[in-house]
């Protein structure tokens, strides 16, 4: 199976920070590498697709990049409802593994 | 717009077995693959199964294989896991979501169902 891991596990910002997650895959994805945002309580929403690709009625200041087995995701201005859990996760091939997440919180 | 609502969810004792669905609105149901995700209480998302949109090829993470069976009725747009030998480790909000055709990604998530194993 291909494994996921994301830096940081958690990170505290403020309101209007730039932010960025990164993701690491055990083996190249092309650009198969998907982020979801998830607040507590909520369901798990697709933000981006195929690496960078936004999905319609995402905010613009969230975008995606990488391709291969190094992906990042970045919040340009950080705004109060971003504050939320956010997975990576490959389908270049099954199973469809998920990162363990990035929490980020307020300062 | 595309709806998935998921039933079935409850409390269940260790060993005992237990089926939950999803039943599917908004679009042509048997295009799509769907997956069950879940998640433990305070814990990150875990992918358990998949089937593609005929029902012909199913997937299972290790840790259901076995004990779990995915399948679909593509005649009532519901999708359905069953759970046998649960353990308490398999105590999670089960969430179907939809394969983009495109990529892959799970681009429709339903509510979520509670699975409890305790005795």
């Amino acid at each position: 199976d291909i494994q996921m891991t994301q830096s940081p596990s958690s990170l505290s910002a403020s309101v209007g920070d730039r932010v960025t997650i990164t993701c690491r895959a055990s083996h190249s994805l092309s650009s198969y590498l998907n982020w979801y945002q998830q607040k507590p309580g909520k369901v798990p929403k697709l933000l981006i697709s195929a690496a960078s690709s936004l999905q319609s009625g995402v905010p613009s200041r969230f975008s995606g990049s990488g391709s291969g087995t190094d992906f990042t995701l970045t919040i340009s201005s950080l705004q109060p409802e971003d504050f939320a859990t956010y997975y990576c996760q490959q389908s270049y091939r099954n199973p469809p593994v998920f990162g363990p997440g990035t929490k980020v919180d307020i300062k | 717009e595309v709806q998935l609502l998921e039933f079935g969810g409850g409390l269940v004792q260790p060993g005992k077995s237990l089926r939950v669905s999803c039943a599917a609105s908004g679009i042509t149901f048997s295009n799509y693959a769907i997956s069950w995700v879940r998640q433990a209480p305070g814990k990150g998302l875990e992918w358990v199964s998949g089937i593609t949109g005929s029902g012909g090829s199913t997937y299972y993470a290790d840790s259901v294989k076995g004990r779990f069976t995915i399948s679909r009725d593509n005649s009532k747009n519901t999708l359905f896991l069953q759970m046998n030998s649960l353990r308490g480790e398999d105590t999670a909000i089960y969430y179907c979501a939809t394969e983009s055709l495109a990529n892959g990604a799970f681009d429709n998530w339903g509510q979520g169902t509670m699975v409890t194993v305790s005795s």
